[in-house]
């Protein structure tokens, strides 16, 4: 079936980088774009940024600029997530989703949690 | 950026009720809007994608309508399974931007 699968929990320091994957199956992995979202404990959700799969086009969050990298490895059909000098409000919830082409995700991965304390 | 509004930000409503909620664009988004429902300690779940259509298996209590800056969705008539958090999502343009949420609770 069609579904996207997140790496593990992380717990990180403050000023450290966390790498976050989603794996894609049961579907073309190229024909799709994927978002990243966030939703912070007891918070609303956030986009972060989006990806093409196709060509690697990538469009970020103003907020986010300069501290995340979203890539996609195609022969794995996976996408990652790179957010970087982590601070304590980064802790959250990462979501993964793919962009069903009319900018609604309609697949979405079933959340990574992120713990960011000294 | 878009600015996504809904409202109200929390209902209290009861089985077989008619709920309805408003989401409104702080600029014209055509119908480049979908509606996503939450439930605690799970991944939200498309419902609605551009404005009114009905994403497959969603059942069809469910609807949307709007276009520009107006939008609501509709829940015909409340499940107990419909108690959860719904948001509102702009793809007009970048930054892609969600409303608050609204979050429907058993009265």
């Amino acid at each position: 079936q069609v579904q996207l699968v997140q790496s593990g929990a992380e717990v990180k320091k403050p000023g450290a980088s966390v790498n976050v994957s989603c794996k894609a199956s049961g579907y073309t992995f190229t024909s799709y774009g994927i978002s990243w979202v966030r939703q912070a404990p007891g918070q609303g959700l956030e986009w972060m940024g989006w990806i093409s799969a196709y060509n690697g086009n990538t469009n970020y969050a103003q907020n986010l600029q300069g501290r995340v990298t979203m890539t996609t490895d195609t022969s794995t059909s996976t996408a990652y997530m790179e957010l970087r000098s982590l601070r304590s409000d980064d802790t959250a919830v990462y979501y993964c989703a793919r962009d069903k082409t009319l900018g609604a995700f309609d697949i979405w991965g079933q959340g990574t949690m992120v713990t960011v304390s000294s | 950026d878009i600015q996504m509004t809904q409202s109200p930000s929390s209902v209290s409503a009861s089985v077989g009720d008619r709920v309805t909620i408003t989401c409104r664009a702080s600029q014209g988004i055509s119908t480049w809007l979908a509606w996503y429902q939450q439930k605690p300690g799970k991944a939200p779940k498309l419902l609605i994608y551009a404005a009114s259509s009905l994403q497959s298996g969603v059942p069809s209590r469910f609807s949307g309508s709007g276009s520009g800056t107006d939008f609501t969705l509709t829940i015909s008539s409340l499940q107990p399974e419909d108690f959860a958090t719904y948001y509102c999502q702009q793809a007009n343009s970048f930054p892609w931007t969600f409303g608050q949420g609204t979050k429907v609770e058993i009265k």
